[in-house]
């Protein structure tokens, strides 16, 4: 079955640099969240969407933005990198009406250095 | 106090035992429920849901939850080496359609 595909899946970047990660859904899927993880931490909801409109927002930093776009998939742009900001980043989909279950991709890992 | 907690561990089982792995939740409003699977640098995959009270099996796995005392957890059955991973409870709340991940319980099971 096919799944959650994020690009790239390695990023190194230098402090105050910007970012852009993508996310394509599994097929059919109409709602996209991510996620951020750090080092021996559980991942932190950053935004999400439903049918290209932002349906929830958790932590994300002002310097971060994210869209969906009309096929569905979505793209997280990251601005004035921070140290900080080195961490995983998932995205996950889910389909309205299958009760929220979120299907993870593989994750963008991201170095800033 | 976390919105969601789990023991960090490591819980530590033998080849074949039965690992319990326990979480509790603030949000009294919550309403559904997930366990998740990371292996290390790995994405969460998805292993059980559930969303009413009582048990739900779904092959060497059983959720339980009990709204009431907050409470959710995960057995898994006849634990094998390759069920060595961090479990993540998560639960969705009345809110949004967001996650809300415990600490991850990390499980050790000893040939």
């Amino acid at each position: 079955a096919a799944g959650v595909i994020q690009s790239p899946r390695h990023l190194i970047k230098e402090k105050r640099e910007t970012a852009t990660l993508k996310c394509y859904p599994i097929p059919r899927h109409d709602t996209v969240y991510w996620y951020q993880q750090g080092p021996g931490q559980d991942p932190q909801f950053l935004i999400s969407f439903y049918e290209k409109m932002q349906s929830d927002k958790g932590s994300i930093p002002d310097r971060f933005s994210a869209q969906q776009f009309s096929d569905y998939h979505s793209e997280l742009n990251m601005s004035s990198l921070e140290l900080g900001d080195s961490a995983l980043y998932f995205c996950a989909s889910s389909l309205v009406g299958t009760r929220n279950e979120q299907f993870f991709g593989p994750g963008t890992r991201l170095t800033v250095l | 106090q976390k919105e969601v907690e789990q023991n960090s561990g490591p819980l530590s089982v033998p080849e074949g035992a039965i690992a319990s792995l326990n979480c509790t939740y603030s949000d009294r409003v919550s309403q559904s429920f997930f366990w998740y699977r990371q292996y290390s640098g790995k994405s969460p995959e998805l292993i059980m849901s559930i969303y009413s009270n009582g048990d739900k099996e779904d092959g060497r796995f059983t959720a339980q939850l009990n709204k009431a005392s907050q409470y959710v957890s995960l057995l898994i059955r006849d634990s094998q080496p390759s069920d060595s991973a961090t479990y993540l409870c998560a639960v969705r709340s009345w809110a949004g359609n967001m996650l809300t991940f415990g600490g991850g319980t990390r499980l050790m099971v000893k040939p």
